[in-house]
């Protein structure tokens, strides 16, 4: 099974702030990687596929870049209603797997 | 609007069984692949299963292999997952979700709003 692991597992910002959180494969995973956003007791809500690829109604502030094992999503400008917890996921191959996540928090 | 409706969840004992299912509407169910994705309590995310739109591929997880089965019916559209045999570490939020606008590789474009399981 492919092993996804992000970086930080968590982070304080402000909002204004510029994050990136980044994810690695544990292998080559091409461009098939996606980021999803998850606010408490709330289902996961996909931001970004194929590694780089906004989702409509996605701000732009929002943007992913990389491929093969390592990827990023960034946040250029957080806003208040940013503040939750951030999953990669890769798409490549069966089983699917996620990072454990990245909890993002008001400074 | 697009729209899963999961129901079925409930609490159980260990060793019991459990029929999850999942209502689609606003899309067409038969053309898409669809999962089901768990969380644990204040754990991440874990993918349980995936069914083909013709239902002919499917994939299971290794820690709910033999003991779940994923099943769909494309005239009712509604996707199944028939759970036997649980244990306490099943115990979590299980969410039916359809696969990206072209294919799986394009992650999991909607999400259902989960429904919950505890074994104890």
């Amino acid at each position: 099974d492919i092993q996804m692991t992000q970086s930080p597992s968590s982070v304080s910002a402000s909002v204004g702030d510029r994050v990136a959180i980044t994810c690695r494969a544990s292998q080559d995973i091409s461009s098939w990687l996606a980021w999803y956003q998850q606010k408490p007791g709330k289902a996961p809500k996909l931001l970004i596929s194929a590694a780089s690829t906004l989702q409509g109604g996605v701000p732009s502030r929002f943007s992913g870049s990389g491929s093969g094992t390592d990827f990023t999503l960034t946040i250029s400008s957080l806003q208040p209603e940013d503040f939750a917890t951030y999953y990669c996921q890769q798409a490549n191959t069966f089983p699917i797997t996620f990072g454990q996540g990245t909890r993002l928090e008001i400074k | 609007d697009v729209q899963l409706l999961e129901s079925g969840g409930g609490l159980v004992q260990p060793g019991e069984s459990l029929r999850l299912s999942c209502a689609a509407s606003g899309f067409t169910f038969s053309s898409y692949s669809m999962y089901w994705v768990r969380q644990a309590p204040g754990k991440g995310l874990e993918w349980v299963s995936v069914i083909a739109s013709g239902g002919n591929g499917i994939y299971y997880a290794d820690s709910v292999k033999g003991r779940f089965i994923i099943a769909r019916d494309n005239s009712k559209n509604t996707l199944y997952l028939q759970m036997s045999s649980l244990r306490a570490e099943d115990t979590a939020v299980y969410y039916c979700a359809k696969e990206g606008v072209i294919n799986y590789h394009y992650g999991i474009d909607v999400w259902g709003q989960g429904t919950t399981v505890t074994v104890s």
